[in-house]
C-alpha cells in the first residue's frame, strides 16, 4: 500500500523568505500523480500544484514549485516569497493509476505559519 | 457557482443519535469521496464512489454506509454515533482523473 510521509508538524517563516516543506513517499507504482493541497484557517481545500511522475520537469505555480525526485520518492514544496495569506496547513498527496489506486492518499499534513 | 455542496457545516450529535451528510456536485463527475479529517492524521478516505450506483470502502468505513442513487448526491450516514466519530468531514469529487479533486467546504461533527 502507498503511503505519505510529512516529517516536519509544524514549520515557520519570515514573511517574504522562502520555505520549503518536505514529501516522502512510499509506492512500488511507476506512474502515478503527486499533490500539494493548502488548508486555510477557513478549513478549505485548495489545490495548491500537481505534478505527473512521468514528467521530468518540476512543476511550477507562480511562487510554488517543486522538487520531484522520483528515484528518491521525494516531493517537497517550495514557497518563495512567503505572504502572510500563505499561513495554512499544508498537505501532499499521492494518487496511482486506476480503480482504487485512484484514490488520493495525504500525509498527515505541515503547518506553516508566516510571521510578518 | 460550479463545486461541491456539503450540508450542514457543524453538527452536535448525542451518542447513538444517527444522522446523515449530504453532499451534492453540479460538475457532473463520475467520481465521489468521504474524507475524514483528524488532528495529526490527515486526511483518510471512508467511502467513495466510482459511478452513480457503485461505492466502495475506503480506509476507514466503519460504522458508516454511504448512498450513491444519482450522479449528483453522495450522502454518508452514520446509523449510531460515538465519540470516535467526532471529526471534520469532507466531501469531493474528480473529474478527469490525475488531475486531483474538489472538495466541499467540510462538516465539523462532534458526538458527546
Amino acid at each position: 500500500a502507498q503511503t505519505v510521509t510529512q516529517s516536519q508538524p509544524e514549520m515557520s517563516v519570515q514573511e517574504a523568505e522562502t520555505v520549503t516543506l518536505s514529501c516522502t513517499y512510499d509506492t512500488s507504482e511507476n506512474n502515478y500523480y503527486l499533490f500539494w493541497y493548502k488548508q486555510p484557517p477557513s478549513r478549505q481545500m485548495i489545490l495548491v500544484i500537481r505534478q505527473e511522475a512521468y514528467k521530468q520537469q518540476n512543476a511550477t505555480e507562480n511562487r510554488f514549485s517543486v522538487n520531484f525526485q522520483k528515484a528518491a520518492k521525494s516531493f517537497s514544496l517550495k514557497i518563495s516569497d512567503s505572504q502572510l495569506g500563505d499561513t495554512a496547513m499544508y498537505f501532499c498527496a499521492f494518487m496511482g493509476y486506476g480503480g482504487s489506486q485512484g484514490n488520493l492518499i495525504f500525509g498527515k499534513g505541515t503547518k506553516l505559519s508566516v510571521k510578518p | 457557482n460550479a463545486g461541491v455542496t456539503q450540508t450542514p457545516k457543524f453538527q452536535v450529535l448525542k451518542t447513538g443519535q444517527s444522522m446523515t451528510l449530504q453532499c451534492a456536485q453540479d460538475m457532473n463527475h463520475n467520481s465521489m469521496y468521504w474524507y475524514r479529517q483528524d488532528p495529526g492524521m490527515g486526511l483518510r478516505l471512508i467511502y467513495y464512489s466510482a459511478s452513480e450506483g457503485t461505492t466502495d470502502k475506503g480506509e476507514v468505513p466503519n460504522g458508516y454506509n454511504v448512498s450513491r442513487l444519482n450522479k449528483r448526491e453522495f450522502s454518508l450516514r452514520l446509523e449510531s454515533a460515538a465519540p470516535s466519530q467526532t471529526s471534520v468531514y469532507f466531501c469531493a469529487n474528480q473529474g478527469q482523473p490525475g488531475f486531483g479533486y474538489t472538495f466541499g467546504s467540510g462538516t465539523r461533527l462532534t458526538v458527546v
